[in-house]
């Protein structure tokens, strides 16, 4: 089990940039996260997939967030443009339920995004 | 509603002596408590759960967490720090109201003193 997969690892990019930033969650999960971590703010849930469906979006900052998960193994995290308050690190979770009540989430190493 | 305080920001601690993480959780249903650990420039690590079996919770790397449901913690506790246990631990809580969502604490850093 390769378990989740981000990429890429580190992204420095300039204001106003496109960012793109990918998942592969853990075969056979059918749960998928988006989270955010800054100091300022700790843990943030950006968006929560359910068999490739966005559940819940209230999490994304704003517009110029947007998520897809266009198949059971892929999914990305978009910014556009970017901005320097977007800088954070953006992990990525799966999970083998919909609910995560009792089940836990794996968690890939994170992308660190540096936007200046 | 929901609520989890992790009660110290950061711990310090001598090799080989005890640890000990402290949480408090406020629940409506009868809930789910977690512990993440996260290393430096990793991802979180599920160390240990909870969820209404027994009380007392054995998880990895010889940590282990108790569940007190009349004093509404969940504290984490290892006897013996190595210097490998240093790290970010967070406290996770969720019940059946809350479908997915998990209220993460905001985190004790572990120090281990050599």
């Amino acid at each position: 089990d390769a378990g989740v997969i981000q990429s890429p690892r580190h992204e420095v990019t300039e204001m106003g940039q496109e960012v793109t930033l990918r998942c592969k969650p853990i075969s056979g999960h059918n749960s998928l996260f988006w989270y955010r971590q800054t100091m300022m703010r700790g843990l943030e849930l950006l968006i929560y997939f359910n068999n490739n469906v966005p559940i819940d979006d209230s999490g994304m900052p704003e517009d110029r967030f947007s998520a897809k998960m266009p198949n059971a193994s892929f999914s990305t995290l978009k910014i556009q443009p970017s901005e320097p308050r977007d800088s954070a690190v953006y992990f990525c979770a799966s999970s083998l339920k919909g609910s995560s009540y009792n089940s836990p989430l794996h968690f890939g190493n994170g992308t660190r995004l540096t936007v200046t | 509603a929901q609520s989890v305080t992790q009660l110290d920001s950061h711990v310090s601690v001598s090799e080989g002596t005890p640890v000990l993480l402290r949480c408090n959780y406020s629940s409506s249903y009868s809930p789910s408590l977690f512990w993440y650990v996260q290393h430096p420039n990793k991802g979180l690590q599920l160390l240990l759960k909870y969820t209404s079996a027994a009380t007392l919770v054995k998880g990895i790397n010889g940590f282990e967490a108790e569940f007190k449901k009349s004093e509404t913690s969940f504290h984490l506790t290892k006897p013996s720090a190595h210097m490998s246990d240093a790290a970010e631990y967070f406290c996770v809580v969720s019940d059946r109201n809350s479908n997915y969502q998990l209220i993460w604490g905001a985190g004790t850093k572990l120090i281990i003193k050599p």
